[in-house]
């Protein structure tokens, strides 16, 4: 398996404009995750789903997020107008439940940085 | 409500010295503790984890971990720090009882000096 491959690596954009991050999550896994990764902040949890369907979003800074997972293999991780304050590494990670204490296994991350 | 502290922003050892990264948490219930690392523009990567028994979990490229439920610590260990061990590391909980809510401390930046 590839692993949990996100795309675009490196993005910069401007302010007002939209943002689309993608994640292929590890064929089989049932679990979705998006993290947020800031000096300032460390590594936070925006929203994770479970059989595409979106479990806890309380993560999910304000409106302008938005995330989806249209089917087991895809998601997106979407920001509507973008702002500078939105500059991280945003992180897509995936799991199975199984049996004893699954572990996540993480993409390479996007940078984002809003200008 | 879960939380993971990492005490120490910077830990600095000289190469072939013993390295400790300290993790405490807290969790309601019985807890899933983990360790990742994450070297430079890289995502986080998993080194080790404790599920239950004994309490000195044995990970990969030589690290260790001890939990100790009395005093809500899951350390990271090393006997002989290599220079490439200098990263950035993770220590992050899961509540049995609470979903799949991992929780990740705000790391600690390993310095392995030659």
């Amino acid at each position: 398996d590839a692993g949990v491959i996100q795309s675009p690596r490196h993005e910069v954009t401007e302010m007002g404009q939209e943002v689309t991050l993608r994640c292929k999550p590890i064929s089989g896994h049932d679990y979705l995750f998006w993290y947020r990764q800031t000096m300032m902040r460390g590594l936070e949890l925006l929203i994770y789903f479970n059989n595409n369907v979106p479990i806890d979003d309380s993560g999910m800074p304000e409106d302008r997020f938005s995330a989806k997972m249209p089917n087991a293999s895809f998601s997106t991780l979407k920001i509507q107008p973008s702002e500078p304050r939105d500059s991280a590494v945003y992180f897509c990670a995936s799991t199975t439940q199984g049996t004893g204490a699954n572990v996540l296994t993480f993409g390479a991350g996007s940078r984002l940085t809003v200008l | 409500a879960q939380s993971v502290a990492q005490p120490e922003d910077q830990v600095n050892v000289a190469e072939g010295n013993p390295l400790t990264v300290k993790c405490t948490y807290s969790v309601s219930g019985n807890p899933y503790l983990f360790w990742y690392v994450q070297y430079p523009n890289r995502g986080l990567q998993f080194l080790l984890k404790y599920i239950t028994g004994d309490n000195l979990v044995k990970g990969s490229y030589g690290f260790e971990a001890e939990f100790n439920k009395s005093q809500t610590s899951f350390h990271l260990k090393k006997p002989s720090a290599l220079v490439s061990d200098s990263a950035l590391y993770f220590c992050a909980v899961r509540d049995r009882n609470y979903g799949q809510n991992f929780v990740f401390g705000p790391g600690t930046r390993l310095s392995v000096l030659p």
